[in-house]
């Protein structure tokens, strides 16, 4: 069965930095888009961006460029987020979502776990 | 970027009623709507996408539809784990935006 197992929860310090993955089972990881989503606590869903699992090219959604960064190890299936510089708001659960199309429908029909992503002094 | 309104914020219904949730678009989204249900403490789960296209697995008490901007989600025959939290979402351009979420709860 389709799954998306992401790593576990992180506590960092402001100006730290983080890596967030995602390992895909269950279908071919290079045949559809894989897209990041920000839940901060107790609010709505915002998207990040995607990533072309084939090509590697990442799309990011204007909020989200500068300190973050999609990134892929295909031949383990996995996708990664990095976020550089932290800030107190980037507290937040995120998500890997995968995309039923390579190019991108901008529809999430598999879900990672998320992952908590605590940033205090 | 468009936004999506949706409402109601919170929702109250008993066992067995139908409930409708909405979602305005600011723009023609060309039925490009989606809809998640979200368990506390879990991942979205994708309930219906082009505005009214059921994704597989999904119970058919489930429903969607449009009527321009407008978008609406029906959950027929309400059961007790429907009472859980869910989101509209445009997938017609970036970025990609979404309501603001329903909270539905059993009376």
């Amino acid at each position: 069965q389709i799954q998306l197992v992401q790593s576990g929860p992180e506590l960092k310090k402001p100006g730290e930095s983080v890596k967030i993955s995602c390992k895909a089972s269950g279908y071919t990881f290079t045949d559809y888009a894989m897209h990041w989503v920000k839940q901060a606590p107790g609010k709505g869903l915002k998207w990040m961006g995607w990533i072309n699992t084939y090509t590697g090219k990442p799309t990011y959604a204007d909020d989200f460029k500068g300190r973050f960064v999609f990134s892929l190890e295909a031949s383990a299936s996995t996708a990664n987020l990095q976020i550089s510089n932290l800030k107190n708001e980037d507290t937040a659960t995120y998500f890997c979502a995968r995309d039923p199309r390579l190019t991108t429908e901008g529809i999430f029909d598999y879900w990672g776990q998320g992952v908590m992503v605590t940033v205090s002094s | 970027d468009i936004q999506m309104t949706q409402s109601p914020a919170s929702l109250s219904a008993s066992l067995g009623e139908t409930v409708t949730i909405e979602c305005l678009a600011s723009e023609d989204i060309y039925s490009n709507l989606a809809w998640y249900q979200q368990k506390p403490g879990k991942s979205p789960q994708l309930l219906i996408y082009d505005a009214s296209s059921l994704q597989d697995g999904v119970p058919s008490r489930f429903s969607g539809s449009e009527s321009g901007t407008q978008y609406s989600l029906e959950i027929n025959s309400l059961q007790s784990e429907d009472a859980v939290t869910y989101f509209c979402q445009q997938h017609h351009d970036y970025p990609y935006t979404f309501g603001a979420g329903t909270k539905l709860e059993l009376k």
